[in-house]
């Protein structure tokens, strides 16, 4: 199995504080993936990252904001968390964009 | 726009043979992905196609048909672990991944 570590694994916090959650990988993979998975729609990505300090927008950026410093860590920001961002968060490597994702285990987090 | 279609949800006898479809419109291809997600875990990487024919790993095979815009996963020998979601997921033109909603597999003994 990939070497992949979520942070927190689960989190409740109140609207308008702001949320950090960080994807952690051993496997020194270029590319790194935020997804956030809601019943219904499937795997929607957020963020992704093809190397340090480099990062690109996703289908559902809005709200959110990441950054890449190591290769091995990639964070994601919820700058100030909505009820609407309650969800499974995912985090994701691959080799390349055309390889295989190998995900991590999940944070769930609750927005009250 | 791009979509990717699945059945929502299957039902399947333990120790018989079903196939999940997939359809896609994309703009453009350069693969496709079979996932399997158990309730509460992560995806787990299964298959993948980017030539036509069939892909064939132990009880399952993954199938591509590029002009028909179509795949299917073929689960054989059925066991009660298989009750799972099973994600297609396309790699378009511009090398985003492109996922479907998923189909529900349940297995009944």
């Amino acid at each position: 199995d990939a070497g992949i570590t979520q942070s927190p694994r689960h989190k409740v916090t109140e609207t308008g504080t702001p949320v950090t959650l960080r994807c952690h990988q051993t496997e020194n993979h270029r590319y790194m993936y935020w997804y956030r998975q809601d019943p219904g729609h499937g795997l929607r990505l957020i963020h992704y990252s093809y190397g340090v300090k480099d990062t690109d927008k996703g289908e559902v950026s809005d709200g959110y904001s990441v950054s890449r410093s190591k290769t091995e860590d990639f964070l994601l920001t919820l700058e100030s968390a909505t009820s609407s961002q309650t969800s499974v968060y995912f985090c994701a490597i691959s080799e390349s964009e055309e390889n295989e994702q190998y995900f991590g285990p999940g944070t769930r987090l609750t927005v009250t | 726009g791009q979509n990717i279609d699945q059945p929502t949800e299957m039902t399947a006898t333990e120790g018989a043979i079903v196939q999940i479809n997939c359809t896609y419109q994309t703009s453009g291809f350069n693969g496709l992905f079979w996932y399997q997600q158990h309730a509460g875990e992560a995806p787990t990487f299964l298959s993948y196609n980017v030539l036509d024919g069939l892909e064939e790993k132990g009880r399952f095979s993954s199938f591509l048909s590029r002009s028909k815009g179509y795949s299917y996963l073929l689960l054989k020998e059925l066991q009660m672990k298989d009750s799972a979601s099973y994600l297609c997921a396309v790699i378009d033109s511009n090398y985003q991944l492109i996922w479907g909603a998923g189909t529900k597999l349940i297995i009944k003994p």
